[in-house]
């Protein structure tokens, strides 16, 4: 199946730092989540976005539907220790069945104090 | 206390042998999925069900066999013919095909 292309692939960071990550496709999305995994634990889903354009935010995390429909971003503003983890974005392709979701590789985040 | 459960959250088994992990969910979804997840790797769909009594081969079947003969419950089993069994599964639900989708807390299969 086909997977997402999610950038960056790791990032370091600093507390208080802002953070943005992005996930683009080559076909079009009715739907993007964005979910967060720590290790060894299962993802929990933090937005999930239905429209093409909507802008969602979840305290200090915001993500957006590009307007293509191709694309999604999750931006992290104020970062804290606790945000370290995996971030994945997942998404409905237009095409094909409903149940289906593509995930994206995920974005390794780490913050140091 | 709404949720998923895996169980167990670890499990070892040597070669050859067939193992079940379970998933059970009180949330009153009718949709449930198995996904596979290797170190570095993003969640492949082992297999998927809409409803009970029903269920649909994901992109990387082989191996695996499931049922779904309630809806609270979706057991998968890792058959000795899967050839690289030692991963992560996850479980998850949602409230209906093509609505966000919720994971368990999954378990790390060791096989060797």
């Amino acid at each position: 199946g086909q997977q997402l292309n999610q950038s960056p692939q790791s990032m370091f960071i600093q507390e208080g730092e802002d953070v943005s990550m992005n996930c683009t496709s080559s076909s079009i999305f009715n739907t993007w989540l964005w979910y967060k995994q720590d290790p060894g634990e299962g993802p929990v889903l933090l937005i999930a976005l239905y429209k093409a354009g909507e802008l969602t935010s979840n305290g200090r995390l915001t993500a957006q539907f590009g307007i293509t429909r191709k694309d999604s971003f999750l931006n992290i503003s104020a970062s804290i220790p606790s945000d370290v983890g995996i971030y994945f974005c997942a998404g409905q392709p237009i095409t094909g069945t409903a149940s289906k979701l593509t995930f994206g590789t995920g974005t390794r985040l780490q913050v140091t104090l | 206390d709404g949720g998923i459960t895996q169980s167990p959250k670890y499990l070892f088994r040597k070669e050859g042998q067939n193992v079940t992990l379970s998933c059970e969910q009180n949330l009153n979804h009718d949709a449930m999925y198995w996904y596979r997840q290797d170190p570095g790797q993003g969640l492949r769909l082992i297999y998927y069900s809409q409803i009970v009594n029903d269920f649909q081969k994901g992109d990387i079947a082989e191996g695996y066999s499931v049922s779904r003969e309630k809806k609270e419950s979706f057991p998968l089993t890792v058959t000795s013919a899967q050839k690289n069994p030692t991963a992560f599964y996850l479980c998850a639900t949602s409230l209906d095909p093509g609505y966000e989708q919720y994971f368990g807390p999954g378990t790390r299969l060791t096989v060797t």
